[in-house]
């Protein structure tokens, strides 16, 4: 089955400094790739999302890339706010009609003021 | 438009004991999916429902089951409760396709 790795497992910056969490999969079949943002008490907030077709998807802030042949993705924030800090999860699915979220381990990001 | 709302939000049960969680998906939402997350991990799928059946499951025991209402609102119920049920559980709602939209989660104690 699909397993997920995810690093680092804590990341620390500074406001207005960018972070970078970086996750790699097994499955190569896996299409779509969501991250989630969990802060603490509440449950994971989709915040990005991209598919199998797509290289590199932007929202405000918020980026990710797709590298399918090194079957790695990743999740890059720029300008981070200490709103920010939170534990972010990527997951992998490998989509036939049924949707199976895998996720890595979680990066707990702290952004200092 | 409320999103998904679970119930309850804390709960401690004794071992051995059964409890019941539910789930209320986001409107137009048919598909409820359960994930347990142990502190300081990732969720794990537990299975998902759609049309009132099960159609995947993840490596849980039989201990683990569900339900679906005709209304697309969910059960999750384990019996015979272990100290290593402890956890988060999170329910997920989507519209069938891809993206899943989780609840608070229900925080369960086994004591």
């Amino acid at each position: 089955g699909e397993n997920v790795e995810q690093h680092p497992s804590t990341l620390s910056v500074q406001e207005g400094d960018s972070a970078v969490i970086k996750c790699t999969y097994s499955d190569s079949a896996s299409n779509y790739f969501p991250w989630y943002k969990q802060e603490l008490g509440k449950g994971p907030q989709l915040i990005i999302d991209i598919r199998s077709n797509v290289g590199e998807k932007k929202d405000q802030r918020i980026a990710v890339t797709l590298n399918k042949t090194a079957k790695h993705f990743s999740l890059h924030i720029t300008e981070t706010q200490p709103e920010d800090s939170a534990v972010y999860f990527c997951a992998a699915v490998r989509f036939t009609g049924f949707q199976k979220l895998v996720f890595g381990t979680g990066t707990r990001l702290l952004v200092s003021p | 438009d409320a999103g998904v709302t679970q119930s309850p939000t804390h709960l401690i049960k004794t071992r051995g004991q059964q409890v019941t969680l539910r789930c209320s998906p986001k409107s137009g939402h048919d598909t409820v999916s359960w994930y347990q997350q142990a502190l300081g991990q990732g969720p794990q799928f537990i299975f998902q429902y759609y049309e009132e059946e099960e159609r995947q499951r993840g490596n849980f025991p039989d201990r683990f089951s569900g339900h679906q209402f005709p209304n697309y609102s969910s059960e999750l119920n384990v019996n015979a409760l272990l100290l290593g049920d402890s956890a988060l559980y999170l329910c997920a709602s989507s519209p069938g396709g891809l993206g899943a939209f989780f609840g608070q989660g229900t925080r369960l104690t086994v004591v």
